[in-house]
């Protein structure tokens, strides 16, 4: 079973609708949530960390939040630039191997 | 300009041939690590250091070899015991206090 599920598996939009994009994960002592952005073809860019329920990031038109159970990547008035694809991963407290799970991102593509 | 550098961007190799994939990191970050990644299937750790001449199988190791001797490298090699070699391959160097994860530009490897 996977312990990091992101939704949706890809989202098309067009400029300027915002939305927002799903990580959850179904473990207990996090220790950590990271965001990246990975172009085609490209290593993932490192975005956002969050490490408490409550907690918000925001970076131009992102912005990331956390809950027990969730974050959400929120993105306002996307532009063409911005589609890529969006990876989260989970850090454990005491976390076994190298204690960081992926998901599998969600394909954005922001048509003009 | 820190950074992670990974060369070649693009490799071909013939069936049976080794191949060693470098890594270089100018962070000054203890802890290193390779993924694959292959379309729908997310990122795979191969292998990760934590520390200079010291290194741990990650999920699927098989097939692959690295060594540690520098803090600075993490060089991977592709022997021709891995049975699907062809995938995009990333190293990524840990910041431990902040515990996030960044990445280099990858290498494509093509064997055929």
């Amino acid at each position: 079973e996977d312990q990091v599920t992101q939704s949706p598996e890809a989202l098309r939009l067009q400029e300027g609708e915002s939305s927002s994009l799903n990580c959850s994960y179904t473990v207990s002592g996090l220790r950590g949530l990271f965001w990246y952005r990975q172009d085609p073809g490209k290593g993932p860019e490192f975005l956002f960390t969050l490490y408490s329920a409550g907690e918000e990031k925001e970076k131009e038109r992102l912005k990331a939040t956390l809950t027990k159970k969730e974050s959400f990547l929120h993105i306002t008035a996307p532009k063409p630039e911005d589609s890529a694809t969006y990876l989260c991963a989970v850090q454990l407290v005491g976390g076994g191997a190298d204690g960081l799970t992926f998901g599998k991102g969600t394909h954005l593509i922001i048509q003009p | 300009d820190g950074g992670i550098t990974q060369s070649p961007k693009y490799l071909f190799r013939k069936e049976g041939q080794n191949v060693t994939l470098s890594c270089e990191q100018n962070l000054n970050h203890d802890a290193m690590y390779w993924y694959r990644q292959d379309p729908g299937q997310g990122l795979r750790l191969i292998y990760y250091s934590q520390i200079v001449n010291d290194f741990q199988k990650g999920d699927i190791a098989e097939g692959y070899s690295v060594s540690r001797e520098k803090k600075e490298s993490f060089p991977l090699t592709v022997t021709s015991a891995q049975k699907n070699p062809t995938a995009f391959y990333l190293c990524a160097s840990e910041n431990r206090g902040s515990g996030t994860r960044y990445f280099g530009p990858g290498t494509r490897l093509t064997v055929t």
